[in-house]
């Protein structure tokens, strides 16, 4: 079947505004994963879900950072008003159950603050 | 913060040349997994290594894990350009909850 799918792939982002990411997991996976990667830098975690429940949500960096996952599919990944430090590669990953299972990533969402 | 360490952070071979990437890390694990990064894609995984395990194959790669050193290396026999990406550790707490990634090796195979 289909992979993760995000959109958009590219975000440009007046600093202040306020941005939401889209995270389609592969069909019938329970687990889904936020990381932030920045340039030239590993992933790094950012939330988790079981189904429609966020289990973790210690990697989220601020108050601005919001994730839901209201119906246990998509997921939404908002940052309210961005700041240059938000520039990153936003990555979603879905797996069959929790992290101990492998886990199969999108191709990103690069945000852009200016 | 990144747990794992990776060592090159850049590598620079010929086609057919073996490369060997290196990850080290600090507390205890339940498993250890490599991925590759094609620039500007998301990651695939390639194997994972469980805790109790010192060596696993797939393909062109070889993966070994040493506890007691808190290290594990992937290797890649008679690399093909198409190899060129990063690669990254990622290493699976104890309680199997979350997943940490290593800063990565930066692979160029030169055809």
């Amino acid at each position: 079947g289909a992979g993760v799918s995000q959109s958009p792939r590219y975000k440009v982002a007046k600093r202040g505004q306020d941005v939401a990411l889209r995270c389609d997991p592969i069909s019938g996976h329970v687990s889904l994963f936020w990381y932030q990667q920045a340039l030239g830098q590993g992933p790094e975690f950012l939330t988790y879900f079981q189904n429609e429940a966020q289990l973790d949500k210690s990697g989220l960096p601020s108050d601005r950072f919001f994730a839901e996952r209201p119906e246990g599919s998509v997921s939404t990944l908002k940052i309210q008003r961005t700041q240059q430090e938000d520039s990153a590669v936003y990555l979603c990953a879905s797996s069959r159950g929790g992290a101990k299972n492998i886990q199969y990533f999108g191709a990103g969402t690069r945000l852009s603050v200016l | 913060s990144q747990q794992g360490e990776e060592d090159p952070q850049a590598l620079s071979i010929q086609e057919g040349e073996n490369a060997t990437m290196n990850c080290s890390y600090k507390t205890s694990i339940n498993n250890l997994q490599w991925y590759r990064q094609n620039s500007g894609r998301g990651l695939v995984h390639l194997i994972l290594i469980r805790s109790n395990e010192r060596e696993k194959h797939s393909g062109r790669l070889r993966v070994t894990l040493d506890t007691s050193k808190k290290s594990s290396s992937l290797l890649i026999t008679a690399s093909r350009a198409a190899d060129t990406a990063s690669y990254f550790c990622a290493l699976l707490n104890n309680a199997g909850n979350m997943l940490t990634f290593g800063g990565g090796t930066r692979l160029m195979v030169k055809p």
